[in-house]
């Protein structure tokens, strides 16, 4: 297994410009979420899904979308990007509650910088 | 107030000492979950507990469920355990979502 597999790694944007950051599980996992991780603070989640085409927002939506047209991909569109969304991504899943050992898997994370 | 509080932030041990770093949550869950950062590197899950006790090489973990504290302890510790400990719980509530404690940044020094 894979596990999570985030990309890109890295990435420069001008301001204004557009981008989609990919996220795929190969799991079986319902549940995905996309965090952002700024300098000395926790996560905080942007958007999470609780199954193919059921998308929600979290606590920073702003300026994000996403779509989940497939149970293993979780895309993350950011539209007109600007500086404040400069930050570390990170593309988590996990499964159902009613599984009692699935441990929180992460993608290996995508540095934005945007200027 | 956050759902999530670790302690300490910060810590900087010897190499050899045993370590603790304790979360307290305010919200029901269904799972809490320790979490690993090294300097720029991904997050990796360490342990998943509901209750009780897991051990994972030097890596012990536990949790009282009616306190709603769990503490993550290392022992022996050594300069390649220094990352950023992270205490995550998982809601019991819909949508499953996750709360994160800021982290426990760890140093252990030779």
């Amino acid at each position: 297994n894979a596990g999570v597999t985030q990309t890109p790694k890295f990435r420069i944007l001008k301001i204004g410009q557009s981008m989609t950051l990919q996220c795929t599980q190969d799991m079986n996992h319902n549940y995905m979420y996309w965090y952002r991780q700024d300098p000395g603070m926790g996560l905080k989640l942007i958007y999470y899904s609780v199954g193919a085409g059921i998308t929600d927002k979290g606590e920073v939506p702003n300026g994000y979308n996403v779509s989940r047209s497939t149970t293993e991909d979780f895309p993350l569109r950011l539209e007109l990007a600007a500086p404040s969304q400069t930050s570390v991504y990170f593309c988590a899943s996990v499964g159902g509650s009613g599984v009692r050992n699935s441990p929180l898997h992460f993608g290996n994370g995508t540095r934005l910088t945007v200027t | 107030k956050n759902e999530v509080e670790q302690s300490p932030q910060n810590l900087t041990a010897q190499e050899g000492e045993f370590i603790t770093i304790n979360c307290s949550y305010s919200v029901g869950i269904s799972a809490l979950h320790w979490l690993q950062q090294h300097p720029g590197g991904g997050i990796v899950s360490l342990f998943m507990l509901s209750s009780g006790k897991k051990k994972h090489g030097r890596l012990i973990a536990t949790i009282n469920i009616q306190e709603k504290h769990s503490s993550l302890h290392i022992t022996a510790s050594h300069p390649r355990d220094s990352a950023v400990y992270i205490c995550a719980v998982r809601s019991g509530r819909a949508g499953n979502q996750f709360y994160f404690g800021t982290g426990t940044s760890l140093t252990v020094i030779p």
